[in-house]
């Protein structure tokens, strides 16, 4: 079957540790997205990659990395510089560009403690 | 700034009666435009997609969307709701960086 796993489903994490969210997908997509999402903003993009080795910053990206070393694998660390990062993390992918369909992972739920 | 809007935030309605939702844009050009759906605790899967040709474009799980150019406006219709059509809807679109609406939850009621 193909599609998106994230990993953990649920995380905690004391204040001023980093973490580290997975993101996989074999659909052999060249384009990955990390989003945010909190009640009543919808999601917003923290970063987005459409080919290996290239990222881009989306709107919300300060206290965020991210690295895209292989095509099906695109983590994101949420460090201690992240002022609010308790949230709903998800991963996305599309064929290439923005504007195709996007395929959702299931979502990581970060609690900081 | 380009943008969509989702002017309902929540949206109560029976089974078995029809649906819309709501979705303006604002974009110089006719953006793709999306609808997606999800599930407590999940993550989101497309309903449907315009970016040209026929105004009226059908989706999954009976739902459609029609896109007025003169009302800036991709409204999602289904004429008969079911329980399971309880989630969160989200309306997409721009062109090559796609933003999303905040979103508006459904409730269905027996």
């Amino acid at each position: 079957d193909g599609g998106i796993t994230q990993s953990p489903k649920y995380l905690f994490r004391k204040e001023g540790q980093n973490v580290t969210l997975s993101c996989e997908q074999n659909l052999n997509h060249d384009a990955m997205y990390w989003y945010r999402q909190d009640p009543g903003q919808g999601l917003r993009l923290i970063y987005y990659s459409q080919i290996v080795n290239d990222f881009q910053k989306g709107d919300i990206a300060e206290g965020y990395s991210v690295s895209r070393e292989k095509k099906e694998s695109f983590p994101l660390t949420v460090t201690s510089a992240q002022k609010n990062p308790t949230a709903f993390y998800l991963c996305a992918s599309s064929i290439a560009q923005a504007e195709d369909t996007q395929y959702f992972g299931p979502g990581t739920r970060l609690t900081v403690l | 700034a380009q943008s969509v809007t989702q002017p309902d935030i929540h949206i109560t309605v029976s089974e078995g009666a029809s649906l819309e939702l709501r979705c303006n844009y604002s974009y110089g050009a006719t953006p793709y435009l999306f609808w997606y759906v999800q599930s407590p605790g999940q993550g989101l899967q497309l309903l449907l997609k315009y970016f040209s040709g026929d105004t009226l474009v059908q989706g999954i799980k009976g739902f459609e969307a029609e896109f007025k150019r003169s009302q800036s406006s991709f409204n999602l219709r289904k004429p008969s709701v079911h329980w399971s059509d309880a989630a969160e809807y989200f309306c997409a679109g721009g062109y090559q960086k796609v933003t999303f609406g905040i979103g508006t939850k459904l409730q269905v009621i027996p």
